[in-house]
């Protein structure tokens, strides 16, 4: 299936700092998604990304979808601990017409109060 | 947007036998969706679970062993059949509507022993 490449796998930082995770793929999506999922429940949509160049914020994060629509960027300013937890970016593919969506792998947030 | 309900939320299942996981949605929805998430892993699509006719199953995913129904528009199941440990996964229930992205529910934990 198609990859969408995620980094970081993981971050370790202090309260009250910044945050910035991607996503890249070498196929062209119509949508960027970014969820959150926290220890034993669904993942939780927190911004949805439709046109390419498109800057969104929601909150203390802010998300863009890349120009070529091949890469997203997620940034949370500012973290408290309730951000812990694993961030995923997700798409629908261009080619498809499909509703179901392709996974990142996940960056898995830890705040140090 | 959407609640999406499953049922169980977590099992312990011996090898070798089945289990149906319910997906209830409290509206209807077009489109509803069957995930695996494999411990410390990212989403992967199973199927679409279609109303009224058979599902659309991903590449590595048959049928046999993961049978989906879909009776109406706010129902869905997916069983785990002839389960061996590799099974052990977290199953998530995902619905939506054409134009709206997909919500999820809070997933079924599931270990075989």
């Amino acid at each position: 299936g198609q990859q969408l490449n995620q980094s970081p796998q993981s971050m370790f930082i202090q309260e009250g700092e910044d945050v910035s995770m991607n996503c890249t793929s070498s196929s062209i999506f119509n949508t960027w998604l970014w969820y959150k999922q926290d220890p034993g429940e669904g993942p939780v949509l927190l911004i949805a990304l439709y046109k390419a160049g498109e800057l969104t914020s929601n909150g203390r994060l802010t998300a863009q979808f890349g120009i070529t629509r091949k890469d997203s960027f997620l940034n949370i300013s500012a973290s408290i601990p309730s951000d812990v937890g694993i961030y995923f970016c997700a798409g629908h593919l261009s080619d498809t017409g499909r509703r179901a969506l392709t996974f990142g792998s996940g960056t898995r947030l830890q705040v140090q109060p | 947007s959407a609640v999406i309900s499953q049922k169980p939320s977590r099992d312990i299942c011996q090898r070798g036998t089945s289990l149906t996981i319910q997906c209830q949605v409290d509206s209807q929805v077009t489109m509803m969706f069957w995930y695996r998430q494999q411990p410390g892993q990212s989403l992967t699509l199973i199927a679409t679970a279609n109303q009224g006719s058979e599902a659309t199953y991903e590449s590595g995913f048959v049928i046999d062993k993961f049978p989906i129904s879909r009776p109406n528009l706010t129902f869905s199941t997916l069983t785990v059949s002839n389960m061996s440990p590799e099974d052990s996964s977290i199953y998530l229930c995902s619905a939506g509507q054409l134009n709206t992205e997909a919500f999820f529910g809070q997933g079924t934990r599931l270990t075989v022993v």
